[in-house]
C-alpha cells in the first residue's frame, strides 16, 4: 500500500482568488504523478501525467510542479472560478498501478 | 471518439448474490483499469487488464475478479456479494498498460448491496 496524501481536504476559495494544495507522495522508485479533476456527477478528468523531477505543467489556468526526490506536487489555480470546483485527485505510480489520494474538494464561492 | 462506457450505472444486490459490471474502453485502447471508490476512501485499484491479460492487481479478495476480451471490453465480477462492496466502480482505459498513460475513466457503476 502506498501513501499518497492530499492536503487540505477541503477549501474554500473566493472567485477571482488564487489557490493551490498539495499531493505527497513516496520519494522510491518513481514512475509518474496525476493529477484528475473530478467534477460532480461527471467521470475523472485528467489533467496531467508528470514524469519528471522538476517538470512543470500548466492547463489553462492550472498549473502542478513536481518535486521527485522529496515526495511532493503543488497543484495551483490560478484566478478561480466557479467551475473549478471540484474534487482534485492525484495519483502516484512506482510500477503499473495507480496509488489516489482522498482528494482535495474546493469549492469557489461568487 | 466514443468515451469510456461502463454498464449498468446502476445495481442493487442483495448479500450473497454475484455481480458482473461491464466496461467498453475508447476505441483503440487496449488497456482497461478497474477501481472501487467506497465513502471516505480514495480510489482504489482493483486490477488492470491489457491485450487479454490480467497485468496487475490489487489488494481484494478473490471474490474480485475480471477479464478482458479480445475487443478490449472488460467485465468484472464480485462473488458472495459483502454490504462493504457497496461502492462505485470505475474503470479506466489508456492506449497501452504502464502508468505513463493518461487514464481515461468512465461514468462508474453504483453498486449497493443490502
Amino acid at each position: 500500500i502506498l501513501n499518497v496524501e492530499q492536503s487540505p481536504q477541503s477549501l474554500h476559495v473566493q472567485e477571482g482568488d488564487s489557490t493551490n494544495f498539495t499531493c505527497s507522495f513516496p520519494s522510491s522508485n518513481f514512475y509518474a504523478l496525476h493529477w484528475y479533476r473530478w467534477e460532480t456527477a461527471k467521470s475523472p478528468e485528467a489533467l496531467f501525467v508528470m514524469t519528471l523531477n522538476g517538470d512543470e505543467k500548466k492547463k489553462g489556468r492550472i498549473s502542478a510542479t513536481l518535486n521527485t526526490k522529496e515526495g511532493y506536487s503543488y497543484l495551483y489555480i490560478k484566478g478561480s472560478q466557479p467551475e473549478d470546483s471540484a474534487t482534485y485527485l492525484c495519483a502516484f505510480s512506482n510500477d503499473y498501478k495507480l496509488s489516489f489520494g482522498a482528494g482535495t474538494t474546493v469549492t469557489v464561492r461568487a | 471518439k466514443a468515451g469510456v462506457t461502463q454498464t449498468p450505472r446502476y445495481l442493487i444486490k442483495t448479500r450473497g448474490q454475484q455481480v458482473t459490471l461491464s466496461c467498453s474502453p475508447i476505441s483503440g485502447h487496449r488497456s482497461v483499469s478497474w477501481y472501487q471508490q467506497t465513502p471516505g476512501q480514495g480510489l482504489q485499484f482493483l486490477f488492470e487488464y491489457f491485450s487479454e491479460t490480467q497485468r496487475n492487481k490489487g489488494n481484494f479478495p478473490g471474490r474480485f475478479s475480471g477479464r478482458q476480451f479480445s475487443n478490449s471490453r472488460s467485465e468484472m465480477n464480485v462473488s458472495t456479494l459483502e454490504l462493504g462492496d457497496s461502492a462505485l466502480y470505475l474503470c479506466a482505459s489508456s492506449e497501452t498498460s504502464g502508468s505513463y498513460n493518461e487514464q481515461f475513466f468512465g461514468p462508474g457503476t453504483r453498486l449497493t448491496v443490502l
